[in-house]
């Protein structure tokens, strides 16, 4: 069984607070690890995907780093904005197979 | 921007009936998936589909289970005489390659009563 492993699972920030959360993986077998944001009532968002150990995406005030070997990713917001709340999901896809394995989420709420 | 659209949004339905959920994928995606989500737990993979067979299943995704794509269009996930622990939040999900973000719909919520 694939452990994919979220934390914390919550936080809460005020508005402005730069912020990460951690999730962790398997090191062997990894073929790519995927981040989605998740709104209330409304359907997963891709963030990112990477694939390279050391990789680092930016899209606007969030990015993302990889370290395959120790089998982390940490995704980082800058400047916290009341709608980045959310729940940030990351998903694990080991290539032997056709599946994501997602952890449980970090949920974030962001206060004015 | 394409989006991939699921009926109905919300199904309830008596225990050991069947239910039939669908999913529209997007247009040139070759690569489908169904996920649920049962209240306060993790998101679960249930099955990978491409091809027009499966190509993965979880544990979860037994007998009871089917999927296909009945008109080249649609793809559907079939529960046969659903029990009280199929209520969950399920999830479809496309893509157009297999190492490729995922596009997910809005998900329907299944309530077995």
């Amino acid at each position: 069984i694939l452990n994919v492993e979220q934390s914390p699972q919550s936080l809460h920030v005020q508005e402005g607070d730069s912020t990460n959360f951690t999730c962790s993986f398997p090191s062997s077998n990894f073929y790519a690890l995927h981040w989605y944001r998740w709104e209330t009532a409304k359907s997963p968002e891709a963030l990112f995907v990477m694939t390279l150990n050391g990789d680092e995406k930016k899209k606007g005030r969030i990015s993302a780093t990889l370290n395959t070997k120790e089998g982390y990713s940490y995704l980082y917001i800058k400047g916290s904005q009341p709608e980045d709340s959310a729940t940030y999901l990351c998903a694990f896809y080991g290539g032997s197979n056709y599946k994501l394995t997602f952890g449980k989420g970090t949920l974030l709420t962001v206060n004015p | 921007e394409p989006e991939v659209t699921q009926t109905p949004s919300h199904q309830v339905t008596q225990m050991g009936q069947e239910v039939i959920l669908r999913c529209v994928p997007i247009s040139n995606h070759l690569y489908f998936y169904w996920y649920r989500q049962i209240l306060g737990q993790k998101v679960e993979f249930l099955v990978s589909f491409y091809n027009n067979e499966i190509s993965e299943k979880s544990e979860i995704f037994d007998d009871q289970f089917s999927v296909e794509r009945p008109d080249g269009s649609n793809f559907t996930l079939k529960i046969r005489s659903t029990k009280l622990e199929d209520s969950a939040m399920y999830f479809c999900a496309t893509g157009d390659r297999s190492n490729q973000p995922q596009h997910f719909g809005d998900g329907t919520r299944l309530s077995i009563l």
